[in-house]
């Protein structure tokens, strides 16, 4: 079936950086664009941006330019998303999620991964 | 950006009754290009509408969405006790990819 699996749980210093990993199967996991989301502890969500794994293009949301890094590995089918410079504000769950339609069609997010906690403490 | 505004924060209802959920957005979202989504403490989210109006695989016919525009509607017509969860609304009509800040369906 068609899951997204991602790494466990992490635990970094302030300065540091993180790098998630998101591995998909059951499906053409270069056809698909991969997005990133998260969520602070008792907040919403968070958009962060996407990747089409096909070309490897990307689209960050503006507050996080210059501090993520969205990359994918076609031969693995495994995307990652990396935040440098973290501060305790980062703190949050962190989703890779795949919306059901094709490449660059729009649509909303059908499968998503299970989540993967960063905690940023000194 | 587009931002979306749900309301009400909180509802709270008993199971039988009638939910009905807001999302007003701060321009027009076009092609109907909102989603709808259901997320239950320690859980990822998952997709309940899309388009405005089209349940997800698997989603039963009491979710239904409406609307067009700046003002969408998720409406639970029959709560059961497994839908008492918080739900966000989402754009994807244009980036950044906003989503609302949430709406906690809560037994009254």
């Amino acid at each position: 079936q068609v899951q997204l699996v991602q790494s466990g749980a992490e635990v970094k210093k302030p300065g540091a950086s993180v790098k998630v990993s998101c591995k998909a199967s059951g499906y053409t996991f270069s056809a698909y664009y991969i997005h990133w989301v998260r969520q602070a502890p008792g907040q919403g969500l968070e958009w962060m941006g996407w990747i089409n794994p096909n070309s490897g293009d990307t689209n960050y949301e503006q507050k996080f330019q210059g501090r993520v890094t969205v990359t994918g590995d076609t031969s693995i089918t495994t995307a990652y998303m990396e935040l440098s410079r973290l501060g305790s504000d980062d703190t949050a769950v962190y989703y890779c999620a795949r919306p059901g339609s094709i490449s660059s069609l729009p649509d909303g997010f059908h499968i998503w991964g299970q989540g993967t906690m960063v905690t940023v403490s000194s | 950006e587009i931002v979306l505004t749900q309301s009400p924060g909180t509802l709270s209802l008993s199971p039988g009754e009638r939910a009905t959920l807001s999302c007003r957005a701060s321009q027009s979202v076009s092609s109907r290009y909102l989603a709808w989504y259901q997320q239950k403490p320690g859980q990822a989210p998952s997709l309940l509408i899309y388009g405005a109006i089209s349940r997800a695989t698997g989603i039963p016919d009491r979710f239904s969405g409406s609307g067009s525009g700046t003002d969408f509607t998720l409406t639970i017509s029959r709560l059961e006790p497994e839908d008492f969860a918080v739900y966000y609304c989402q754009q994807y009509d244009s980036s950044p990819r906003t989503f609302g800040q949430g709406t906690k369906l809560e037994i009254k």
